[in-house]
């Protein structure tokens, strides 16, 4: 089955500098990688999302990119600010049984110091 | 919230027990999952559904039975509940597995 690598498990950045959340995965047949993310107590939240025929893809200071040959995927906030202090999560999908499974990665813990 | 819910949202139980933790959606989603959320471990799959009475384990099973008889409610059941499974329950649900999964509030779920 898949397997999702996510580094580093936490990060603690300056508010203003940049956040770089980096994944990987096993399942070259995998074909959907979103982003979630998890505010204490809260449910995870999807924040920005890639497919495969794609490399990179903006939202305001998120931009996600993906290199297929080397099966990994990178999560960037620019000029990050405390409310994106949370835990972010990357997953993949892999197909079985007539349907689709996200594959998630453990997590990273990202600080955004005041 | 994508119109989903979970009851209980926090549940207390013996060792042995069988616990049954039910996620409902009002926005017809045909797809539907069932994760639990444990420290440095992130999400992992329990069990999911791709439709009424279609379910498939999930990376986690063992332990755990789920069943969905109207596309509006899957239930997650721990047979005989053991303190390994003390967690955090999420229920997800979408309109497929290649789009966003819609996450419930979560179920703390404590096995003494």
């Amino acid at each position: 089955g898949e397997n999702v690598e996510q580094h580093p498990s936490t990060l603690s950045v300056q508010e203003g500098d940049s956040a770089v959340i980096k994944c990987t995965y096993s399942d070259s047949a995998s074909n959907y990688f979103p982003w979630y993310k998890q505010e204490l107590g809260k449910r995870p939240q999807l924040i920005i999302d890639i497919r495969s025929n794609v490399g990179e893809k903006k939202d305001q200071r998120i931009a996600v990119t993906l290199n297929k040959t080397a099966k990994h995927f990178s999560l960037h906030i620019t000029e990050t600010q405390p409310e994106d202090s949370a835990v972010y999560f990357c997953a993949a999908s892999s197909s079985g049984a007539g349907s689709y499974q996200l594959t998630f990665g453990k997590g990273t813990k990202l600080s955004v110091i005041p | 919230d994508a119109g989903i819910t979970q009851s209980p949202r926090h549940k207390v139980t013996e060792t042995g027990t069988p616990v049954t933790l039910r996620c409902h959606q009002t926005e017809n989603h045909r797809y539907m999952y069932w994760y639990r959320q444990d420290p440095g471990h992130g999400l992992r799959l329990i069990h999911y559904s791709y439709g009424v009475k279609d379910t498939d384990k999930g990376e986690v099973s063992d332990g755990y039975s789920v069943s969905r008889s109207k596309t509006e409610d899957f239930l997650l059941t721990l047979e005989s509940a053991t303190s390994s499974q003390t967690s955090v329950y999420f229920c997800a649900a979408g309109t497929s597995g290649v789009n966003e999964q819609f996450f419930g509030p979560g179920t703390r779920l404590t096995v003494l």
